[in-house]
């Protein structure tokens, strides 16, 4: 069974351009958050998704940032004309969903702004 | 506000001590739980205490948690060098606020 998967585990970008991440849940998850992490500090939540809808975005940034998890395919977190200040590692977890809400996480995306 | 406060930032004990961390929230919880993050990857759950339980075990980790001081401690018995890491509290609240609020987390270095 395999884990959460991201793609990709680096990205470098200039600042103006568009930055795609994916995220593939677990088996079985049809719940999706993704967070960011600046360097030395904790996960920052910014948007939890379930097929085809955005259930709380309370953590994204307004201008920029949007997430999207199809009927198929992975979970994708855009942002677009990416400043230097979005470089961070993005993480991306799953879950079933249950009262308990054990995430599970993919290994992050290093996002790097040039 | 922010909630998962982790204290100390940093911990550097000898292999073989405890390592004690602390976490301390702000609202209500419906669970409190611990993950670990090895330098440059993601993050592995470790355990799950409710927030009508006192006290959990598994295996080298005991937590607690004192839902009045709103606060947790995470315990890792007898350290080993590949408990070298960072480790995260993370407050789930629940009731539609579905993402977990982590603190800055305790960098744990275990001296061999």
């Amino acid at each position: 069974n395999a884990g959460v998967m991201q793609n990709p585990r680096h990205l470098v970008r200039r600042r103006g351009q568009e930055a795609r991440l994916r995220c593939s849940p677990m088996k079985g998850h049809s719940h999706v958050y993704w967070y960011r992490q600046l360097p030395e500090e904790g996960l920052k939540f910014m948007v939890y998704l379930q097929k085809e809808n955005i259930i709380d975005e309370s953590g994204m940034p307004k201008e920029r940032f949007s997430a999207e998890f199809p009927k198929e395919g992975p979970s994708i977190l855009r942002i677009q004309q990416v400043v230097r200040g979005d470089s961070a590692a993005y993480f991306c977890a799953s879950s079933t969903g249950t009262s308990k809400n054990i995430q599970y996480f993919g290994a992050g995306t290093r996002l790097s702004v040039l | 506000s922010q909630q998962g406060e982790e204290d100390p930032q940093a911990l550097s004990i000898q292999e073989g001590e405890n390592a004690t961390m602390n976490c301390s929230y702000k609202t209500s919880i419906n669970n409190l739980q611990w993950y670990r993050q090895n330098s440059g990857r993601g993050l592995v759950h470790l355990i799950l205490i409710r927030s009508n339980e006192r006290e959990k075990h598994s295996g080298r980790l005991r937590v607690t948690l004192d839902t009045s001081k709103k606060s947790s401690s995470l315990l890792i018995t007898a350290s080993r060098a590949a408990d070298t890491a960072s480790y995260f509290c993370a407050a789930y609240s629940g009731g539609g606020a579905d993402g977990l609020t982590f603190g800055k987390g305790t960098h744990l270095i275990i001296q061999p």
